[in-house]
């Protein structure tokens, strides 16, 4: 079973940020959090991944709690091409189980 | 640059029939590979994952079966296909003692089963 928890969806509007949460309570403390988001008909893509300091890269930045309990996502201008379901995992080696993740719809 | 290749992208199969869906990297030596399943509406649903030739581990008890024959090549099968079968298959690879693991998907392959 995934060891994170999202919510199913949220919504957004076309040019403003968005915060995708994920509580991974469980966490160990060598796995790292992963963000991965899937357009329909397609694979899941890579979106960035951290372990203890925040990261920023071309498509979002991920900040991690100072427990690593939770995470987000943010997104900073969203656009409608960014509509997707976003999974958050934590892991390292061997196997990443994914969630259900989070639906996320941008209105224009 | 590294590239994953899957194949077919679609197929429409009997029940009772067999199935292979191959999948192979490029650019890169022993990556983790990764076979996933999504049906319609759901999830992703971890399949296998091999670390190595020879090297299999099943995440869930079923009808399918997963071989490395090769060190970049990684082929789903089943002798004898169910309704539920049907979905859309991802494989995925990561390079080899990362400890990230991040991954890289491959198209997928949505199998129909009638």
């Amino acid at each position: 079973d995934a060891k994170t928890t999202q919510p199913n969806s949220m919504e957004s509007n076309e040019e403003e940020p968005v915060h995708l949460p994920c509580n991974h309570s469980t966490i160990s403390g060598t796995d790292y959090i992963h963000w991965y988001r899937q357009l329909p008909s397609q694979g899941p893509e890579y979106v960035i991944h951290g372990l203890t300091s925040n990261v920023n890269n071309r498509m979002a930045s991920l900040a991690i709690a100072e427990d690593r309990k939770s995470s987000t996502l943010i997104l900073h201008r969203a656009t409608l091409r960014d509509a997707a379901v976003y999974y958050c995992i934590e892991g390292n080696t061997g196997k990443l189980i994914f969630g259900q993740g989070t639906t996320l719809q941008v209105k224009p | 640059s590294q590239t994953i290749h899957q194949w077919p992208a679609t197929l429409v199969q009997p029940v009772g029939s067999p199935l292979s869906l191959e999948c192979t990297v490029e650019g890169t030596s022993n990556p983790n590979l990764y076979w996933y399943r999504q049906a319609a509406g759901r999830g992703l649903q971890l399949l296998f994952y091999s670390v190595g030739i020879g090297q299999i581990s099943s995440e869930v008890p079923q009808n399918l079966s997963a071989s490395r024959p090769q060190d970049r090549q990684f082929i789903l099968s089943s002798k004898k296909l169910l309704l539920s079968d049907s979905g859309f298959y991802l494989c995925a690879w990561s390079p080899p003692h990362s400890g990230a693991n991040v991954l890289t998907f491959g198209a997928g392959s949505r199998l129909t089963v009638l």
